[in-house]
């Protein structure tokens, strides 16, 4: 089972700011990775899947990088809907797809 | 565009079966794989396993033993069946969608509260 480790686990930015969040597979999952936002009481929304495609309807300040182990979620201008709980997920070698624990994307 | 709703009981004891059940409203279900996916504060979140229009199943081989997923095409439903519960059950359970092709899920249920007590 590859094991998804996202970091950190609480990230603390300004509206406005520019946020990097980070997910590591413990082998390499090609671009077959997807980044999901989760917001309280909902379900989790996907916005980026193989690695960089925006999914429909997510804006351009959404921006995913990277292949292999290592996979970066960008927020270029953060707005006051955009802090929330963020998940990789590696659909590479499955069953079983796993996701990483989150990042808590919190305002400052 | 495609809604799912689901439903099931929410307070099951140690040793009982859990059932969920979710329905398709507003889209094909054929082309898809439709994914049962658990969230608890222990453990994030968990695929559980998915099937397809034609009854094709795949399992987290994790919980396989404890698994059962089955389809309705006539009513666009499908259903999670876990056996043998423990407190470690104890999460919140989404339905959720998957395109043949792809293991990403574009479209989520609302989710369901299943505690499991004694």
């Amino acid at each position: 089972e590859i094991v998804m480790t996202q970091s950190p686990a609480t990230l603390s930015v300004s509206p406005g700011e520019r946020a990097s969040l980070s997910c590591r597979a413990s082998q390499s999952v090609s671009s077959n990775l997807a980044w999901y936002q989760q917001k309280p009481g909902q379900a989790p929304r996907l916005l980026i899947y193989g690695a960089s495609t925006r999914a429909t309807v997510i804006p351009a300040r959404f921006s995913g990088s990277g292949s292999g182990t290592e996979f970066t979620l960008t927020i270029s201008s953060l707005q006051s809907e955009d802090f929330a709980v963020y998940y990789c997920q590696q659909y590479n070698n499955w069953p079983p797809i796993t996701f990483g624990q989150g990042t808590r994307l919190e305002i400052k | 565009q495609v809604q799912l709703q689901q439903w099931g009981a929410g307070l099951l004891k140690p040793s009982e079966t859990l059932s969920l059940t979710c329905a398709v409203y507003g889209g094909s279900f054929t082309g898809y794989y439709w994914s049962w996916i658990r969230q608890s504060p222990g453990k994030g979140l968990e695929w559980i396993g998915e099937i397809n229009h034609s009854g094709s199943t795949n399992y987290n081989p994790s919980l396989k033993s404890r698994v059962t997923i089955s389809v309705d095409t006539s009513k666009n439903q499908f259903s999670l069946k876990l056996n043998s519960l423990t407190a470690a059950d104890t999460a919140l359970y989404y339905c959720a969608r998957r395109w043949e092709l792809f293991r990403y899920m574009d479209v989520w249920g609302k989710g369901t509260t299943v505690t499991v007590s004694s």
